[in-house]
């Protein structure tokens, strides 16, 4: 069965490092997306990206995030300067086309900033 | 602004006992919804969606929700209760008038006692 997959499932970095977290959506999906949740906390919304643009962006997502699809098949989550509060399990998600449809989400990545 | 309340933080229940999981949402015309649940260290897998027609939907594991639009309310059943679903369960909406991204609800962790 097709899968999103995310590496690496564990990143630890040091504060004001930059990151790129990597995901390969399923090959026919249209649609990607990152989300994060803080330990303890729920998931929330990152970004979507479509047709080679972001679509939509949350107040989370300021200057030091930024998303690529550089090849076609990789979709990845950049943090230019990672801060302790960056800390999270990063998912990312993906689906064939818009809604009604649901996203299928990959294992995650834990990133832990120290 | 959109939200998901899953009012209960913590559930208990006993192995074999029935289980239902509450989840309302804020006002929306054409809401999608969804229930994922996450295990320890895991990602989300969907349990179950609801897009539109029968108002009661079954997904895996046993699980089955009922949409009710008078109530704004998407609550997860399940008649008897596994060990195996203990597990963090998270109820999801789409508000399509708002994006295709989907709003979490805080969570509900469910522990079985045998």
């Amino acid at each position: 069965e097709p899968e999103v997959t995310q590496t690496p499932s564990h990143q630890v970095t040091q504060m004001g490092q930059e990151v790129i977290l990597r995901c390969v959506p399923i090959s026919n999906h249209l649609y990607f997306y990152w989300y994060r949740q803080i330990l303890g906390q729920k998931v929330e919304f990152l970004v979507s990206f479509y047709n080679n643009e972001i679509s939509e962006k949350s107040e989370i997502f300021d200057d030091q995030f930024s998303v690529e699809r550089p090849d076609g098949s990789n979709f990845t989550l950049k943090i230019r300067s990672t801060k302790l509060e960056d800390s999270a399990m990063y998912f990312c998600a993906s689906k064939p086309r818009d809604t009604p449809v649901e996203a299928f989400f990959g294992q995650g990545t834990r990133l832990t900033v120290v | 602004a959109q939200s998901v309340t899953q009012p209960d933080i913590h559930i208990t229940v006993s192995e074999g006992a029935s289980l239902e999981l509450r989840c309302n949402y804020s006002y929306g015309a054409t809401p999608y919804l969804f229930w994922y649940v996450q295990s320890p260290g895991q990602g989300l897998q969907l349990l179950l969606k609801y897009f539109s027609g029968d108002t009661l939907v079954q997904g895996i594991k046993g699980f089955e929700a009922e949409f009710k639009r008078s109530q704004s309310s998407f609550n997860l059943r399940k008649p008897s209760v596994h060990w195996s679903d203990a597990a963090e369960y998270f109820c999801a909406v789409v508000f399509m008038e708002y994006g295709n991204k989907l709003v979490f609800g805080a969570g509900t962790i469910l522990r079985v006692k045998s």
